[in-house]
């Protein structure tokens, strides 16, 4: 079955420190996803791509970047990490215009 | 305004009851619309889709979409505490350029049925 895995499922780190949470999905799809889930916001959008070399800042970009090199692939990196970046992240995958996204397991990140 | 807005509640139905889970929407030309659920400590997982005006049935499961009041809602049939988790709504954006493959979320109705 096609699955999406992220890695660390959990990870502390230090302020200042970077950090790379990995995604991998094994759909195929070009459409790849970062959010951010917090108490009282919900998921916000951090980076997405359509495609292979294509990367988009989403409503949160500030601190965080992402590079895509294949279709499998999309990890997000906290260039310095800071603690307002503590939160659980979600990829996700979605296959074309108007259908559903499918998510990983989550990183529940805790900067100290 | 947000782009997508749900009451966070909590929202408490006795077991055997209908709950209700509304969402709003800013962009009136937004196309298709997801009802995800999320028990604690997991993640998302899609209930429902809708893409057309009127109700969508899925067991237990009624989305309900009204393009003209920006409006969707899921209604959950005989609630089971098992249905106990947050409940999100997603909406594909749009920019000038037309439908895009972004989904935005709202921040999620908590559902708590009691037995």
């Amino acid at each position: 079955d096609a699955e999406i895995t992220q890695s660390p499922r959990h990870k502390i780190t230090e302020t200042g420190r970077q950090v790379t949470l990995a995604c991998h999905q094994t759909w195929n799809h070009n459409n790849m996803f970062w959010y951010r889930q917090d108490l009282g916001h919900g998921l916000r959008l951090i980076h997405y791509s359509y495609g292979v070399h294509d990367t988009n800042k989403g409503e949160v970009s500030d601190g965080y970047s992402v590079s895509r090199s294949n279709t499998e692939d999309l990890p997000l990196t906290l260039e310095s990490a800071a603690s307002s970046q503590t939160s659980v992240y979600f990829c996700a995958t979605k296959d074309r215009q108007n259908t559903e996204a499918f998510f990983g397991q989550g990183t529940r990140l805790t900067v100290v | 305004q947000k782009e997508v807005e749900q009451n966070s509640g909590p929202l408490s139905v006795p077991e055997g009851a209908i709950a209700s889970l509304n969402c709003t929407y800013s962009d009136r030309g937004s196309q298709s619309f997801f009802w995800y659920r999320q028990y604690s400590g997991k993640s998302p997982e899609l209930i429902m889709s809708i893409y057309s005006n009127g109700d969508k049935e899925d067991g237990r499961f009624t989305a309900q979409l009204n393009k003209a009041s920006q409006y969707v809602s899921l209604l959950i049939r005989d609630s089971q505490p098992s249905d106990s988790a947050t409940y999100l709504c997603a909406v594909n954006s749009r920019n000038y350029g037309g439908a895009t493959n972004k989904l935005i979320f709202g921040t999620g109705t908590l559902l708590a049925v009691q037995p």
